[in-house]
């Protein structure tokens, strides 16, 4: 079975600061993982992918991942962090991929980001 | 533009009435989704269905009901069967390849009176 933990339920830093948010997952097999990011009362929008190529994975607004099958981690970092990365970021592991084939989303429970000035 | 679109943005319904969510999407994706949102908890799946005339339960179809009829469109009925309905509901879809990601339409926030 698999699952997703995020370590964290709440992050605060200061602009310009750098962020982690960790995540560790469960899998039986080779993961596909995601981040997502979620801002207030919006759906949710795809940060960055991991499906077994790089394990260094870049992804829009300046984050990254690194997967790390050694210690079943994905976490997210950015070096810098702006007022408008201020969101709920959730770490998604999928049964998709080789060894699955439904696509569908284990969620973890989510860490909110605060950017303080 | 392609995407998913959902509405309404905002519902209220009064309690034991039958409420109907609108999921409508464009990019000629197979599969669609339905997740419910609470506060600490992330997304749960309700339904999804990975084809035309066909839908599997989620992990927390109970008093919900969809239909997909066509490919672009997978409505959400709240029974009021559902004993907690007040979320924020979400559709996703997904092109069936592997390693695909889901794409999320804006939310519905139901609100139960």
């Amino acid at each position: 079975a698999q699952s997703v933990t995020q370590l964290d339920s709440h992050v605060s830093v200061s602009e310009g600061t750098p962020v982690l948010l960790r995540c560790n997952y469960s899998s039986s097999y080779s993961p596909s993982l995601f981040w997502y990011v979620q801002h207030p009362n919006k759906g949710l929008q795809l940060l960055l992918k991991y499906t077994s190529a790089a394990t260094l994975v870049k992804g829009i607004n300046g984050f990254e991942a690194e997967f790390k099958k050694s210690e079943t981690s994905f976490h997210l970092t950015k070096p810098s962090a702006h007022m408008s990365d201020a969101a709920e970021y959730f770490c998604v592991v999928s049964d998709s991929g080789y060894g699955g084939s439904q696509g569908n989303l284990i969620f973890g429970k989510g860490t909110k980001l605060s950017v303080k000035p | 533009d392609g995407g998913i679109t959902q509405s309404p943005k905002y519902l209220f319904r009064k309690e034991g009435q039958n409420v109907t969510l609108s999921c409508e999407q464009n990019l000629n994706h197979d599969a669609m989704y339905w997740y419910r949102q609470d506060p600490g908890q992330g997304l749960r799946l309700i339904y999804y269905s990975q084809i035309v005339n066909d839908f599997q339960k989620g992990d927390i179809a109970e008093g919900y009901s969809v239909s997909r009829e066509k490919k672009e469109s997978f409505p959400l009925t709240v029974t009021s069967a559902q004993k907690n309905p007040t979320a924020f509901y979400l559709c996703a879809s997904r092109h069936s390849s592997p390693y695909n990601e889901q794409f999320f339409g804006p939310g519905t926030r139901l609100t139960v009176l």
